[in-house]
């Protein structure tokens, strides 16, 4: 069953601190990950796409990793901002162009 | 460009009446997509048009749910009867050529059904 996987649900860091979201996924046949980050009461921008042959891809502060063999992603945030606090959606395309949606990750930057 | 347009920004609605939702897509894109998100299943695809003609419509819940796309720069997302289920946040996304390519969000119509 095609699936996508993140953890944890919601998280509470503060300002400053780095943190690490997951995306595990058992989609097949893989074609690409992207990564979303949806601010409340907006809709999801995308952050990072990764393709099957790259392993890691940054975007300022957000750097994507992904483990196409164990079928795991992560994103890194790095000295985190109170404009990170938002949730985070990792999607997964297959070669007939289907998607899947994680249910994604509240993260929360307090001060 | 004014990014993807959506409206209404709200819409609250008694259970039974007929509901539509529009969209404007970013002009020059040949597909889009209209999604449904709930904090119970988190975002999901509802159908997309790939210039003008609608691709996949499995996600479509059932046949209260009807979505039109009459030309390049206009959807809609109609549900009659409505019910409170519906209630969610909608998502109209246009992006170019395939679902490879970066897809661009509107601010979504929030739902509520009574």
């Amino acid at each position: 069953k095609n699936q996508v996987e993140q953890s944890p649900q919601s998280l509470i860091i503060l300002e400053g601190k780095n943190c690490t979201l997951q995306c595990n996924y058992t989609v097949s046949p893989f074609s690409n990950l992207r990564w979303y980050k949806q601010d409340t009461g907006r809709g999801p921008v995308s952050l990072t796409i990764m393709t099957f042959s790259e392993n890691t891809k940054s975007n300022g502060r957000y750097t994507a990793t992904l483990d196409a063999d164990t079928k795991q992603s992560s994103l890194h945030i790095t000295a985190s901002q109170l404009s990170d606090s938002a949730s985070y959606i990792c999607v997964v395309k297959t070669g007939a162009n289907n998607l899947f949606f994680g249910t994604g990750t509240r993260l929360t930057v307090i001060p | 460009d004014a990014g993807v347009i959506q409206s209404p920004r709200h819409e609250v609605t008694e259970m039974g009446q007929e509901v539509t939702l529009r969209c404007k897509p970013i002009s020059g894109h040949d597909y889009l997509f209209w999604y449904r998100q709930t904090m119970m299943r988190g975002l999901e695809l509802l159908i997309y048009f790939n210039n003008n003609v609608p691709i996949d419509d499995s996600g479509m819940p059932e046949d209260r749910f009807s979505a039109k796309m009459p030309n390049a720069s206009f959807s809609t997302l109609k549900i009659q009867p409505s019910e409170p289920r519906d209630s969610a946040v909608y998502f109209c996304a246009s992006s170019l050529r395939d679902t490879y390519n970066e897809q661009f969000f509107g601010p979504g119509t929030r739902l509520t059904v009574l």
